[in-house]
This record gives structure tokens, sequence and C-alpha cells, in this order.
């Protein structure tokens, strides 16, 4: 199986600030790269696909970037309702894998 | 719109099993996969597997490989998780959500609390 990797496990900072969060798989993904948020208590929302690509009605802070096995996810001037859990996901075996996930929260 | 709703939360017994529905609607059901996926408390997210819905083929994780099937009901819309032998490592929030493109899982469910405990 592809085994995902995230970094940093966790982070903290404030309304307003650019936050990037590192993924790497352990093969050459190519570009099929997604990443989800997720809040307690609620399902997990798809952002990005395809490494880069905005996923309908996400804004346009959230952005996406990478090929091969290093991606990258950046969320430019965090707002509120951004404190979540985000996971990055292959979808390049359909054994599809997720990272173990960053936790971002406020400073 | 897309729509997934799943069935109700469950208690069971270490060694029973479960099965948990979900009902698609807002779409051509035959025309997509459905992958189901957990989170346990305090985990992350781990997918389990998914099928065509179309032709009914799936393809499981190693990890429930032998424990888990999944089917659905082309005239009913909905998918079915079955998770067998029970144990308390598998109290989590189970989920299915839609695959598009064979990628991306584009819309979820609401999730089911599968809770295992004597």
């Amino acid at each position: 199986d592809i085994q995902m990797t995230q970094s940093p496990s966790s982070l903290s900072a404030f309304v307003g600030d650019s936050v990037t969060i590192t993924c790497r798989a352990s093969q050459s993904i190519g570009s099929f790269l997604n990443w989800y948020q997720h809040k307690p208590g609620k399902a997990p929302k798809l952002l990005i696909y395809d490494a880069s690509t905005l996923q309908s009605g996400v804004p346009s802070r959230f952005s996406g970037s990478g090929s091969g096995t290093d991606f990258t996810l950046t969320i430019s001037s965090l707002q509120p309702e951004d404190f979540a859990t985000y996971y990055c996901q292959q979808s390049y075996s359909t054994l599809f894998t997720f990272g173990p996930g960053t936790k971002v929260d406020i400073k | 719109q897309v729509q997934h709703v799943q069935s109700g939360a469950e208690v069971k017994k270490p060694g029973a099993s479960v099965k948990v529905s979900c009902k698609a609607s807002g779409y051509p059901f035959n025309t997509y996969t459905m992958h189901w996926v957990r989170q346990a408390p305090g985990e992350g997210l781990e997918w389990m597997g998914w099928i065509n819905a179309g032709q009914g083929k799936t393809k499981y994780s190693q990890k429930f490989q032998g424990r888990v099937t999944i089917t659905r009901d082309t005239s009913a819309s909905t998918a079915y998780m079955e998770l067998t032998s029970l144990r308390s490592e598998d109290t989590a929030v189970y989920y299915c959500a839609r695959g598009v493109r064979g990628g991306p899982f584009d819309s979820w469910g609401q999730g089911t609390l599968v809770t295992v405990s004597s």
C-alpha cells in the first residue's frame, strides 16, 4: 500500500496567518492527491483534488501544489472557520490511503 | 442535490456483526463508486473499501480483508457496509462517501457511530 505522511501533525496560528501543510507519499503518485477538511461532528469536506484543483464552492484562500511524492496545502489569511483537521489522500492506487492529519487550531 | 443518508447509531457486543446503510439521492447511483471510511476516537480517517455501484465490483483495504463486505442495492440507490467479528477497536464513526472519476470523495454521509462494548 502507498503510505502517506503529513507534517506538522498540529499547528497553532492566528486568524489572518498563512499556513502550509506538507504531505508526502511513499512512492510517486503523479498528481493523484486530494485534500480534505474535517471538523468534529461533521463529515469531511473535499477541498482540493488532483493536487491543485479547487473543489467547487471552496474559497480561493485554499490552494494546493506538488506532484510525484511531495505536496502542499496552503491556506492564506486563515479564517475562524478554517480551524479543523486537514487530511491528504492518494487516489493513484485503488487502495486509497489517507495521511494521518494535521490539526490547525487557534493561537 | 446530492445527498447520502446513513443509518442510525449501533451498539454491538464483541464478536457480533454490524451492517450500515447509505442511501444516495440526487444523482445516478449506478455511475459512481461508493467508499467507506471510518474514524476511531482520537484517530484519523481510515479508508476501508469501495464498490463500483454499477458493476458491483469491490476492493478492500488489506486491514479489513475477510471482515468487511460492501454491497449495494441499485433499485434502492443504497450501499451497505458489513463488518464482522467486531472488537472494541472497531468503535468508530463510519462514513460513506461518493467517489468521482475514480478519485476524490466529493460527497459524504453524515456518519454512523458504531460502539462495540460488552
